[in-house]
């Protein structure tokens, strides 16, 4: 079965630091990752996905996540925060065997520090 | 497109009372998801379609709790009878991987409480 762990449920970082958000996943074949950021009172927006291309996602506002098999991670990061990143941040996984059933993380919550 | 769009934005119901819950997915998306979302549980993924037949329903909690997506352009979750620990933000999403949109797109969602 697949799954997604997301280590730590809150990170707070100072306005113009590095931002870095874990995500560990677990699948028996190759995957597709994927993380989502979600606003207060709105649904979830995809910032990147990895679909076996490159290694190095580059999403929106700045994003980007590397995929390491051999660490089986797929880490968000984003070299200066913004007060606008404050948001709930969730990892998905999901496989090709299984075509669509998208597994969430448990979320990271990212607050920003003037 | 518009986007997934889900239906009522806000239900306030009270226990007991049978609830339902609408989705409309992205045109041309075969692929349809419900996620339930609480803080003590986080997102959930209760069932989901392909071509409009079920798929997996292994994460509905109950027999209280049944979905149906009569056609490609429509689905419902329906709860009866709801109980005050069924209050959640209740998601839809699509996506079509067939077509390289790997992703679930979502809906707004439907907050649900339960008196």
């Amino acid at each position: 079965a697949q799954s997604v762990t997301q280590l730590g449920s809150h990170v707070s970082v100072s306005e113009g630091a590095l931002v870095l958000l874990r995500c560990n996943y677990s699948s028996s074949v190759p995957p597709y990752l994927f993380w989502y950021v979600q606003y207060p009172n709105q649904g979830l927006q995809l910032l990147l996905k990895y679909t076996s291309a490159a290694t190095l996602v580059k999403g929106i506002n700045g994003f980007e996540a590397e995929f390491k098999k051999s660490e089986t991670s797929f880490h968000l990061t984003k070299p200066s925060a913004h007060m606008s990143d404050a948001a709930e941040y969730f990892c998905a996984v999901t496989d090709y065997s299984s075509a669509s059933k998208i597994i969430f993380g448990s979320g990271t919550r990212l607050s920003i520090r003037p | 497109d518009a986007g997934v769009i889900q239906s009522p934005r806000h239900e306030v119901t009270e226990m007991g009372q049978e609830v339902t819950l609408r989705c409309k997915p992205i045109s041309g998306h075969d692929y349809l998801f419900w996620y339930r979302q609480t803080m003590m549980r986080g997102l959930e993924l209760l069932i989901y379609f392909n071509n409009n037949v079920p798929i997996d329903d292994s994460g509905m909690p109950e027999d209280r709790f049944s979905a149906k997506m009569p056609n490609a352009s429509f689905s419902t979750l329906k709860i009866q009878p709801s109980e005050p620990r069924d209050s959640a933000v209740y998601f839809c999403a699509s996506s079509r991987p067939g077509q390289g949109d790997t992703e679930a797109f979502f809906g707004q969602g439907t907050r649900l409480t339960v008196v």
